[in-house]
């Protein structure tokens, strides 16, 4: 069964960082770039961030960039986002999603490799709370 | 930056019902990649259509999207009580973006 799980979250003084962690289970992580996506309480989703599959490209929303950083190892099947100088406004629920582009070197060993634009696999999301 | 807007904010219908939700663009999007996803609460969002018009897996017939350019539509033809639930329009361009959802309520 693919799935994500997502862990670190918790409450955080402003001007604070914290670390979030992605893990996968059942595909091959390695071949998908992973999306990270918050949604702030009784609001709307908010794309925050995306790594490549192989950890070499990012990018981020305005609203986080050059405070908030992904990175990978696919050694571990983790994906990270490391949240720095951390505001009142980052206060969210977080999100990885799986790309469901396979892009990497192995897709062809897959069972059932996806070929489209969108996301398709979510973690259940973990709570940052960031509060004085 | 494409912005995306869901209208309406919520409709208000009964089980059996059909219920058509409305995604504009701000500038063309290509309809590959244009995606709905649904989100009732507590729970992560699921995908339910992809490429503008494609059912995911696992995804009843009753639902299914059109439209292109600017305009898109997702339609669900007869209202279960499992889809009573916050649908949002999603564009995989740079940056990507979401609507505001539309949230379908009894």
């Amino acid at each position: 069964q693919v799935q994500l799980v997502e862990s670190g979250g918790g409450v955080v003084q402003p001007g604070r960082s914290l670390r979030l962690s992605c893990r996968d289970s059942g595909f091959i992580f390695s071949n998908y770039a992973v999306h990270w996506v918050r949604q702030t309480p009784g609001k709307g989703l908010e794309w925050v961030a995306v790594i490549s599959y192989d950890g070499i490209s990012h990018y981020y929303a305005d609203s986080v960039r050059g405070r908030f950083i992904t990175s990978r190892d696919n050694s571990k099947n983790t994906v990270f986002l490391q949240m720095n100088s951390l505001t009142t406004d980052d206060t969210a629920v977080y999100y990885c999603a799986r790309d469901a582009y396979c892009s990497g070197p192995t897709c062809y060993e897959e069972a059932n490799p996806s070929y489209f634009y969108a996301m398709d696999v979510w973690g259940q999301g973990t709570t940052v709370t960031v509060s004085s | 930056e494409i912005v995306l807007t869901q209208s309406p904010g919520t409709l208000s219908l009964s089980p059996g019902e059909g219920a058509t939700l409305s995604c504009r663009a701000s500038q063309s999007v290509s309809s590959t990649f244009l995606a709905w996803y649904q989100q009732k609460p507590g729970q992560a969002p699921r995908l339910l259509i992809y490429g503008a018009s494609s059912r995911a897996t696992g995804i009843p017939d009753r639902f299914s999207g059109t439209g292109s350019g600017t305009d898109f539509t997702l339609t669900i033809s007869r209202l279960e009580p499992e889809d009573f639930a916050v649908y949002y329009c999603q564009q995989s361009g740079s940056p990507v973006t979401f609507g505001q959802g539309t949230k379908v309520e009894i």
